[in-house]
């Protein structure tokens, strides 16, 4: 079992529509979740972070972390095309004492 | 600038060479991170630096491969007699730890190219 697990993609939504992305990790002791984005070509771009359980919105974006059932999510309302890129999940893991990334998802908002 | 810089942005050169890959993280920030992504893949970490502390080298793919971290600032990645499938785009990372919080911040990176 992957430390942090994605589903790949690509997640096809259309232009105006919420975009869910999921991510779960193995060491239950985690405490920190990131959402990366990284367009291509790019480095990653720290766009969420969340630490406690519940939701955590900023703007369009929200992050939903559920330590119990050891998945975090992130929602993306009123998808633009400009948010086509590849979602990186990041989890601070206590167990390695590192942060552990997804291999992420692929979203392509079409319009 | 206040982001993380890294140098050259490009490298090209012949498979058998010594490369040298330079990152500078954000000032005051304790951990530092090297990272290679191939191209349409993830993720590949290769070594950890936190304070004073020893290394976390787990991600090196091989011994050609080193870091060093010079005053708990400026690190460099060193990669002898480059191989093909060296090729990639090799990502400096700094965080501030502190408890919890960790927030790790991604410089340009620095494509390399092995012929």
């Amino acid at each position: 079992q992957k430390e942090v697990e994605q589903n790949s993609g690509p997640l096809s939504v259309p232009e105006g529509a919420i975009a869910s992305l999921n991510c779960t990790y193995s060491d239950r002791g985690s405490q920190s979740f990131f959402w990366y984005r990284q367009y291509s070509g790019k480095s990653p771009e720290l766009i969420m972070f969340i630490y406690s359980n519940g939701d955590k919105e900023d703007g369009r974006f929200t992050a939903q972390l559920n330590k119990a059932s050891q998945y975090v999510s992130l929602l993306i309302r009123d998808s633009q095309p400009s948010d086509s890129a590849t979602y990186l999940c990041a989890v601070f893991s206590g167990g390695y004492n590192k942060l552990i990334f997804g291999a992420g998802t692929r979203l392509a908002v079409h319009p | 600038g206040a982001g993380v810089s890294q140098s050259p942005s490009n490298k090209v050169t012949e498979k058998g060479k010594d490369v040298e890959l330079r990152c500078d993280p954000i000032s005051g920030h304790t951990a530092l991170y090297w990272y290679r992504q191939s191209l349409g893949q993830g993720l590949e970490f290769l070594i950890y630096f936190q304070g004073n502390s020893a290394p976390d080298k787990s991600g090196l793919p091989s011994d050609r491969f080193s870091a060093e971290r010079t005053g708990g600032s400026v690190s460099t990645l060193t990669i002898q007699r480059t191989q093909q499938e060296d090729s990639a785009v090799y990502l400096c990372a700094s965080s501030l730890v502190k408890g919890s919080y960790n927030e790790q911040f991604f410089g340009p990176g620095t494509r390399l190219t092995v012929l």
